[in-house]
């Protein structure tokens, strides 16, 4: 069985100020995990995976997720946040073909960033 | 710009119907996605097609259906439509099976109103 659990379903904080969106996985084969973000009124991006090798992933635009395997954790971080980062934020886990090839999405992270 | 397209954009219908949401993957994808975001179910994974088959099947309802076509777009039917079906509905498409992980690309989704 898998499952992602989104540990925050909202989080506010303030411009320039560090923000952690937590997410547990629950997965019992090798797992791919992902982030997406969704900003308003669009679908949905791919911000950074994990797939394999290096734990700590990071994207363009400054967020980073360290894989954890001990505490089943892919949390996603960034040091400094801009009011454009204001969207919702998916954790997702994909299994490969031969375990039922399916993507289950965590229930999202509604980041605001205030000015 | 994903290269997924969807239409269309909006559809309002009433309980009882049947609808039909059409899907055009990236020029050269070969695999659709179709996902159910809904405020009370958050993001479902609901079935995948690769080059015209069915190769994955999540939590689809059996008054759902869809199928992909030669020209590989996707069509997601949706029939005896109830209330709880008002959802954005999202595609995405990838290269290939997802085995060996192909990043999905989504389109902008089609939001689904039954009154």
């Amino acid at each position: 069985a898998q499952s992602v659990t989104q540990l925050d379903s909202q989080v506010p904080v303030f411009e320039e100020a560090p923000v952690e969106l937590r997410c547990n996985y629950s997965s019992s084969v090798s797992v791919y995990l992902f982030w997406y973000v969704q900003y308003p009124n669009q679908g949905l991006q791919l911000l950074l995976k994990y797939l394999s090798g290096s734990t700590l992933v990071e994207s363009i635009n400054g967020f980073e997720a360290e894989f954890n395997k001990s505490q089943t954790s892919f949390h996603l971080r960034k040091p400094s946040v801009h009011i454009s980062d204001t969207a919702e934020y998916f954790c997702a886990n994909h299994h490969p073909v031969q375990y039922n090839n399916d993507m289950r999405f965590g229930a999202g992270t509604r980041l605001t960033v205030k000015p | 710009d994903s290269g997924v397209t969807q239409t269309p954009k909006h559809l309002i219908t009433a309980t009882g119907q049947r609808v039909t949401l059409r899907c055009s993957p990236r020029s050269g994808d070969l695999s659709v996605y179709w996902y159910q975001q809904s405020l009370d179910q958050g993001l479902q994974f609901l079935i995948q097609y690769y080059n015209g088959e069915e190769r994955a099947k999540g939590n689809i309802l059996e008054r759902f259906s869809a199928q992909q076509f030669p020209d590989l777009h996707s069509e997601l039917n949706l029939s005896s439509l109830e209330l709880g079906d008002s959802a954005l509905y999202f595609c995405a498409s990838s290269v290939g099976l997802a085995g060996d992980y192909n990043e999905q690309f989504f389109g902008p989704g089609t939001r689904l109103t039954v009154l």
